[in-house]
């Protein structure tokens, strides 16, 4: 069956980075791209990017530019989520997400699949 | 960025109820807009794609509709496995923002 299966929770330290893998099986990797979101305690659910799993493209929310990467290794089919300069406020837990297309001119992209989530806590 | 935000935040229904929840965008946003569905401590599950289209596997009582601005989010009939937290979610231009979310608890 189709899932995702990432990896498991992380402790760090403010100022550290943490990378967080999310392994796909049960469909053809690089025909779906992966979105990655997170919820922090209590809160909503907040879109981070997403990264094509053909060709690597990625867009970034604006407000963690330069602070995250999104890259996938199609060998393994595993989509990684790094973010650096962590802050206590980068606790949360951390979802992958395969993006399902309806292609046309301008395509609309859902979430159909998704990981269990990777629990991240920064704190000294 | 398209903002998105959705009424109530929270509501109290029984089993049976007919329950709709409303998600308005600040802009434009044709049907690009998708629901999720989320109980505590677990991931999302896609609901209703492009405003309307009934993701596989969801029941029949949920439906999606709206275009444009606003949208809405309809479960005919209450069932336990049906509390849970809803969000709305654009996806017409990047970053695809969600909306708050809408809790329905049991009353």
């Amino acid at each position: 069956q189709v899932q995702l299966v990432q990896s498991g929770a992380e402790m760090k330290k403010p100022g550290a980075s943490v990378k967080v893998s999310c392994k796909a099986s049960g469909y053809t990797f690089t025909n779906y791209g992966i979105s990655w979101v997170r919820q922090a305690p209590g809160q909503g659910l907040e879109w981070m990017g997403r990264v094509s799993a053909y060709n690597g493209n990625t867009n970034y929310a604006q407000r963690l530019q330069g602070r995250v990467t999104m890259t996938t290794d199609t060998s393994t089919s595993t989509a990684y989520m790094e973010l650096r300069s962590l802050r206590s406020d980068d606790t949360a837990v951390y979802f992958c997400a395969r993006n399902a297309a309806i292609i046309r001119w301008h395509p609309l992209y859902y979430m159909d699949v998704w990981g269990e989530g990777t629990t991240v806590t920064v704190s000294s | 960025d398209i903002q998105m935000t959705q009424s109530p935040s929270s509501l109290s229904a029984s089993m049976g109820d007919r329950v709709t929840i409303t998600c308005r965008a600040t802009q434009n946003i044709s049907a690009y807009l998708n629901w999720y569905q989320q109980k505590p401590g677990k991931a999302p599950k896609l609901l209703i794609y492009a405003a309307s289209s009934l993701h596989s596997g969801v029941p029949s009582s949920f439906s999606g509709s709206g275009s444009g601005t606003d949208f809405t989010l309809t479960i005919t009939s209450l069932q336990p496995e049906d509390f849970a937290t809803y969000y709305c979610q654009q996806s017409y231009r990047t970053p695809f923002t969600f909306g708050p979310g809408t809790k329905v608890d049991i009353k």
